[in-house]
């Protein structure tokens, strides 16, 4: 079992709220991801990071922003939430053997805006 | 362009029976390949890994190939129980890019019934 934890696992909030999603790893990992997947639908990269204090942006636009302060921590961040963002986002990590690069997921949030 | 098709999309079996799922990829330059399962509002976890030399791999009942000349992977589910139940993604990674970026397919739901 991967130590990776998101949280809230679920979250039901109204437009334009500012939320805030939070990734956590114990293993020490240098990258970290957040993908978006909507249902039956394959996972989309919206964000990554090489490790403290980098932030790049993934294959799918989104509107959110990231932050990586600590190496542990990858917050997600939505200044105002719209129905659009309503989606499964799910954090990733993976650690310093590139070659295979395998990522460990965590639960997943499940964000649902009205 | 960069992709990874599954098939069925979805199949249904019963409890006890085998099943085959399909993956074909058009990803280069190749690094590797491997299946994840997810189950229902969870994160994907790794089942298999396989590189460019490899074409066969087990875990306990699954069982994975690759044919990297015609660029075409299967999971192979042997014995199948209740606990199969869920989505299975074929993942093929880059070796273009020191992120290792990962391409997704949109999985094959699996539904096993007694």
């Amino acid at each position: 079992e991967a130590d990776i934890y998101q949280t809230p696992r679920y979250l039901v909030i109204g437009t334009g709220k500012k939320i805030t999603l939070e990734c956590s790893q114990t293993m020490g990992h240098d990258k970290m991801y957040w993908y978006q997947q909507d249902p039956g639908m394959e996972l989309h990269l919206i964000h990554y990071s090489y490790g403290v204090n980098s932030t790049e942006k993934g294959d799918l636009s989104s509107e959110s922003t990231v932050s990586r302060i600590r190496t542990e921590h990858f917050p997600l961040t939505l200044e105002s939430a719209r129905p659009s963002h309503t989606s499964q986002y799910l954090c990733a990590s993976s650690g310093i053997e590139v070659s295979r690069n395998i990522q460990y997921f965590g639960a997943g949030t499940r964000l649902s805006v009205l | 362009k960069n992709q990874v098709e599954q098939s069925p999309q979805s199949l249904i079996i019963l409890e006890g029976k085998n099943c085959t799922l399909q993956c074909n990829y058009t990803v280069s330059p190749f690094s590797n390949l491997r299946w994840y399962k997810q189950d229902t509002g969870r994160g994907p976890v790794s089942l298999t890994i396989m590189t460019f030399s490899e074409n066969t791999k087990s875990n306990g009942r699954y069982t994975a190939t690759l044919d990297a000349d015609t660029k075409q992977s299967s999971l192979h589910i042997t014995a199948s129980q209740l606990s199969d139940s869920a989505s299975y993604i074929c993942v093929v990674s880059d070796r273009g890019s020191t992120l290792g970026r990962l391409y997704f397919g949109r999985g094959t739901q699996l539904t096993v019934w007694p």
